[in-house]
Order: structure tokens, then C-alpha cells, then sequence
């Protein structure tokens, strides 16, 4: 079984502050994923890393996959109230038909005004 | 771009019985589904694969028997709770993939359905 880690669990910053989100596992991962969920709604996708190294960019959140494609971070510069809500990173499995989700266990953050 | 939808969003119903619910990718056929669960403040947890004509494969500790999963057609699946318990009690949510795109990462969530067993 495929795991992920993520930390912190819990996060709550004052609007302006950066903060990073990290994710991480001993097993490799053909992409990964993440997604922020607001109360009483699905995940929304947000990125999707593949190749190890890769960077990329949306808006004031930066995403990082590891060079071995077996942790992810996301970085995010500025924060305000609108992104607070639960973030997921999700890696699929390497390997087999179905293309399942390993999910991480989620960051709740806070960014208070 | 691609759509799913749950319905309904939200279901309460009294323990013993039994309750369906629906997730339908509106613009696209979808040969997977997937169903989660969610409790408060946690992650999303598989409860298993559905495959369009066959036999949906559940994950290890989720009684097959208790959440029935149909997935006839190349838009619709359906988890069905049954004999319902107030420890069924959770939000439910199905991501699908593109059929057209087997080679595409992504899945696409619908919006959940929140149980409540009575």
C-alpha cells in the first residue's frame, strides 16, 4: 500500500503570510496531484505534477515534485481569507489499470483576516 | 469542462433503511468511477473502483454487501447504502474518468452527498 504524509494537519496564518504544505512518501508516485475542498463540496483540482523536478505556477501557489517523484510541496506566498479550505495531495499509483488516488490525509487552513 | 454531478446532495434517512445515491459525469463517458468517504476534517477514503459492466472492486474492509455499487452505463453509477446505521453517517463522493482520455491523470470530483442516519 501506497502511502502519502502530509503536513502540517493544521495551519491558521494571518492574511499575508507564506506558508508551504508538504507531502511526502517512500513509494513513487506516476503523478500527483492536488486539490482544495471547501466545506460540503468535492475536491477541486488544482495542479498536476508528473515529472520529477517539475515546478509550476498558479497565481501566488507554486507547486514542487520531487526529483525522485516521491514527495510534493506546495508553497503559498500572500495568503488570504479566500484559501482557507482542506488540502489534498493525491498521488496515482505506479503501475496497474485502474489509476487510483492515494490520498494524503489533508492540511486545514486557516487564514484569518 | 468535464462535469459530475452527485444527487442528491443531501439525504437523511432512519437507520435500517436503505438509501441510493447517484453520480453521473454530465459531458463525458466515464468507463471508471470512484466512490469516497469523508468524515469531518479528514481526507478522502476509497471505498472502491467502479467499472462500467462489471463488478465494482472494493477496497480492503469495506463490506460489499453493505455499499452495493452499479455502475450500468457510461454515465451513471450508483451506491446504494443499505440497512442503513447512524455509523454510515458521512459524505460520500464519486471522482470519474474520461473515457476518451485512458491516458489522462485526472479525475473529476462530484459536488458529495451528505448521509444522515437517524
Amino acid at each position: 500500500t501506497q502511502l502519502l504524509e502530509q503536513s502540517p494537519q493544521f495551519l491558521s496564518i494571518q492574511e499575508g503570510e507564506n506558508l508551504t504544505v508538504y507531502c511526502n512518501s517512500s513509494s513513487v508516485f506516476s503523478s500527483l496531484q492536488w486539490y482544495r475542498q471547501e466545506p460540503g463540496e468535492g475536491p477541486v483540482l488544482l495542479v498536476t505534477v508528473v515529472t520529477g523536478g517539475e515546478v509550476k505556477k498558479l497565481k501566488r501557489l507554486t507547486f514542487q515534485f520531487g526529483d525522485a517523484r516521491k514527495d510534493s510541496s506546495l508553497h503559498i506566498t500572500a495568503a488570504q481569507p479566500g484559501d482557507t479550505g482542506l488540502y489534498l495531495c493525491a498521488g496515482r499509483n505506479s503501475g496497474g489499470s485502474n489509476y487510483k488516488l492515494t490520498f494524503g490525509k489533508g492540511t486545514l487552513l486557516t487564514v484569518n483576516p | 469542462g468535464a462535469v459530475v454531478s452527485q444527487h442528491p446532495s443531501w439525504v437523511i434517512c432512519k437507520s435500517g433503511t436503505s438509501v441510493k445515491i447517484e453520480c453521473r459525469s454530465l459531458d463525458f463517458q466515464a468507463t471508471t468511477m470512484f466512490w469516497y468517504r469523508q468524515f469531518p476534517k479528514q481526507s478522502l477514503m476509497l471505498m472502491a473502483t467502479s467499472n462500467e459492466g462489471s463488478k465494482a472492486t472494493y477496497e480492503q474492509g469495506v463490506e460489499k454487501d453493505k455499499f452495493l455499487i452499479n455502475h450500468a452505463s457510461l454515465t451513471l453509477s450508483t451506491l446504494t447504502v443499505t440497512s442503513a446505521h447512524p455509523e454510515d453517517s458521512s459524505f460520500y463522493i464519486c471522482s470519474a474518468r474520461d473515457r476518451v482520455w485512458p491516458e489522462s491523470y485526472e479525475q473529476y470530483f462530484g459536488p458529495g452527498t451528505r448521509l444522515t442516519v437517524t
